[in-house]
Order: C-alpha cells, then sequence, then structure tokens
C-alpha cells in the first residue's frame, strides 16, 4: 500500500524553539507538499518542491523552510517556534502534474506553547 | 489568481438520504482537472472523485457523483444513501499553476464544508 508518512502525530514545543516536521514517501513521485490547516482558512500551501533540492514558496512561507535532499523526503523546519505556527499540518506527494490528486500523510498536529 | 471557494461551512443531511456540497471555483485555464477530498476525524485525507474539464460526462464513484458546470465554474459532489462513515470535512480542490510552469501540479483548495450525518 503506498504511502506518505509523517514522523510524529502530535508534537508540543516551547515558543522559541526549532522544530523539525518529517515527511517520507514511497512512490517516487516528483511532487511534494507542505500545507497547514485552520478552522475556517481550509489549507494553505507553505512550500512546495518539485525536484530534489529544488523549493518553491507557496502562500504562507514566513517563518518556515524546508529541506529536500533525497526524493522520498521532504522536510519542514520551524527556525523559531512562535504560537501563531500552532496547528495542523500536512504532509502530500504527487506525479509531476498532480494528475492523478495527492497523496496526504495523516497530519501532525503541533502546538506551541 | 486561481481561486477555489466552498460556500458551505455545515451540511447536515439524514442516513440514506442524498446531500450535495457545492464548489466554485475560477479559472482562465480551458483544460483542467478537479477533485473532492474527504477528511474523516481521523484526519488522513482521502481522494473521493476527480474530474476531468474536458470531459462533457460527470464524474462517478459507487454512491459519489459530481455536478460538473465548466461554463459556470461549479463542481458540486453529491452524496446520495448517505452513511455514518461519510461523516467528515469534505474539501474540493483545482490546480493553482499553469500547465508547463514548474508550479504546475499545485492544488488549492477551498475551504471545507463539515458534513454531519444523522442516523
Amino acid at each position: 500500500d503506498v504511502k506518505v508518512t509523517q514522523s510524529s502525530r502530535y508534537l508540543v514545543k516551547r515558543t522559541g524553539e526549532k522544530v523539525f516536521l518529517e515527511c517520507v514517501q514511497d512512490m517516487d513521485h516528483e511532487n511534494m507538499f507542505w500545507y497547514r490547516q485552520d478552522p475556517g482558512l481550509g489549507l494553505r500551501l507553505i512550500y512546495f518542491s518539485y525536484d530534489v533540492k529544488m523549493k518553491e514558496k507557496g502562500d504562507i512561507p514566513e517563518g518556515y523552510s524546508v529541506s529536500r535532499e533525497k526524493k522520498e523526503r521532504f522536510s519542514l523546519i520551524l527556525e523559531s517556534a512562535s504560537t501563531n505556527q500552532t496547528s495542523m499540518y500536512l504532509c502530500a506527494s504527487s506525479l509531476w502534474d498532480s494528475f492523478n490528486g495527492y497523496t496526504f500523510g495523516s497530519g501532525t498536529r503541533l502546538t506551541v506553547v | 489568481a486561481q481561486t477555489v471557494t466552498q460556500s458551505q461551512p455545515e451540511m447536515s443531511v439524514q442516513e440514506a438520504e442524498t446531500v450535495t456540497l457545492s464548489c466554485t471555483y475560477d479559472t482562465s485555464e480551458s483544460d483542467y482537472y478537479l477533485f473532492w477530498y474527504k477528511q474523516p476525524p481521523s484526519r488522513q485525507m482521502i481522494l473521493v472523485i476527480r474530474q476531468e474539464a474536458y470531459k462533457q460526462q460527470n464524474a462517478t464513484e459507487n454512491r459519489f457523483s459530481v455536478n460538473f458546470q465548466k461554463a459556470a465554474k461549479s463542481f458540486s459532489l453529491k452524496i446520495s444513501d448517505s452513511q455514518l462513515g461519510d461523516a467528515a470535512m469534505y474539501f474540493c480542490a483545482f490546480p493553482m499553476g499553469h500547465a508547463g510552469g514548474t508550479s504546475y501540479g499545485k492544488l488549492t483548495f477551498g475551504q471545507g464544508t463539515i458534513l454531519t450525518v444523522h442516523p
């Protein structure tokens, strides 16, 4: 069964900490994505990668960075966590044109205290 | 900019009845595809149905079907014979990039509609 795996389901971090959210896919997909989900706002794209070492900012990249050193792994980094980054984070992957849609991970609910 | 709008924050339906969730979008593209995703309480986003814009026939997957009206830029999801397991948040999604560009493949999502199914 094909999968996108997010390393943590729940995380609690302190303000100012550096936070790493990891995502791994086993489908040899070119594209990987990090979205943030907040009530009433739907899913908002943080960062997008269409190839190894390639990345593109989404709609809300401020306060985040990403790393894609290998095709199967896409990491989201919160350089200095703040309380307004408390949210649900969803990782997804797709073929280059997303013709068949995304495959999503199970999400990480991050709480910054 | 390409946008997706779900105007119904919440909907409810009786078990075994039919419900329709609405979605409208805005694009200047002529060939594209659209998706409906389901997010149950378990949080795992699941692809429900996919529609290609060049196909006039509406897509159907078992109890799920779409009413795709290209001229009106409308893409609604109909759930027939609703079941308790259909209770979830539903998102419609649409590609935000232009064909051929490196941004192609990014999806933009609507705000979501929470569906409650009453026994």
